[in-house]
């Protein structure tokens, strides 16, 4: 079935050091790659996303990453600050659309 | 920006009662989903709707849930007899197009079930 996995489950930084987040997806038919900051007790905000038909994408300090072969693709986030803390969700689309994301990792940025 | 907005923001209700979650989607998206997130777990997507219509939905969509676009604006999910288990945050969201088209949440209903 349709499935993304993503690790770690947490992952705790120093300020000013890299963060990656790591995500495998399932569906062959996959072909957007949204990821998702979510504050505690917020919505989940758009941060990055990347289609199947590019390898990289940076926005600044962020920049993900796309190996089709291998279906995965990771978050990177470099020079962190403590803002960067909340729980960062991958998701990657069905065939029909809707996203199924990963479980979650909760980044914490300690300054 | 246009945002996605969602009322109320917190539901506290007796289970087996009714509950309307409430959505406003972007103006010019056409597509709307509702998702659902359970304390400390992952998001789960329930629905999907384009042209007045169901497109898809999962397994946890059953008989008591239901969708409605009342109006051109409005986006509703209804469940209608609730249990323990449907206490989670519910999520809508929009998206412009459909394929590889970004999804834009709302800031979520949190719903109590006693």
């Amino acid at each position: 079935g349709e499935n993304v996995e993503q690790h770690p489950s947490t992952l705790s930084v120093q300020e000013g050091d890299s963060a990656v987040i790591k995500c495998t997806y399932s569906d062959s038919a996959s072909n957007y790659f949204p990821w998702y900051k979510q504050e505690l007790g917020k919505r989940p905000q758009l941060i990055i996303d990347i289609r199947s038909n590019v390898g990289e994408k940076k926005d600044q300090r962020i920049a993900v990453t796309l190996n089709k072969t291998a279906k995965h693709f990771s978050l990177h986030i470099t020079e962190t600050q403590p803002e960067d803390s909340a729980v960062y969700f991958c998701a990657a689309n069905s065939d029909t659309d809707k996203l199924i994301f990963g479980t979650g990792t909760r980044l914490q940025v300690f300054p | 920006e246009p945002e996605v907005t969602q009322t109320p923001s917190h539901q506290v209700t007796q289970m087996g009662q009714e509950v309307i979650l409430r959505c406003v989607p972007i103006s010019n998206h056409l597509y709307f989903y509702w998702y659902r997130q359970i304390l400390g777990q992952k998001v789960e997507f329930l629905v999907s709707f384009y042209n007045n219509e169901i497109s898809e939905k999962s397994e946890i969509f059953d008989d008591q849930f239901s969708v409605e676009r009342p109006d051109g604006s409005n986006f509703t999910l209804k469940i209608r007899s609730t249990k323990l288990e449907d206490s989670a945050m519910y999520f809508c969201a929009s998206s412009r197009d459909r394929t590889g088209q970004p999804q834009h949440f709302g800031d979520g209903t949190r719903l109590s079930i006693l």
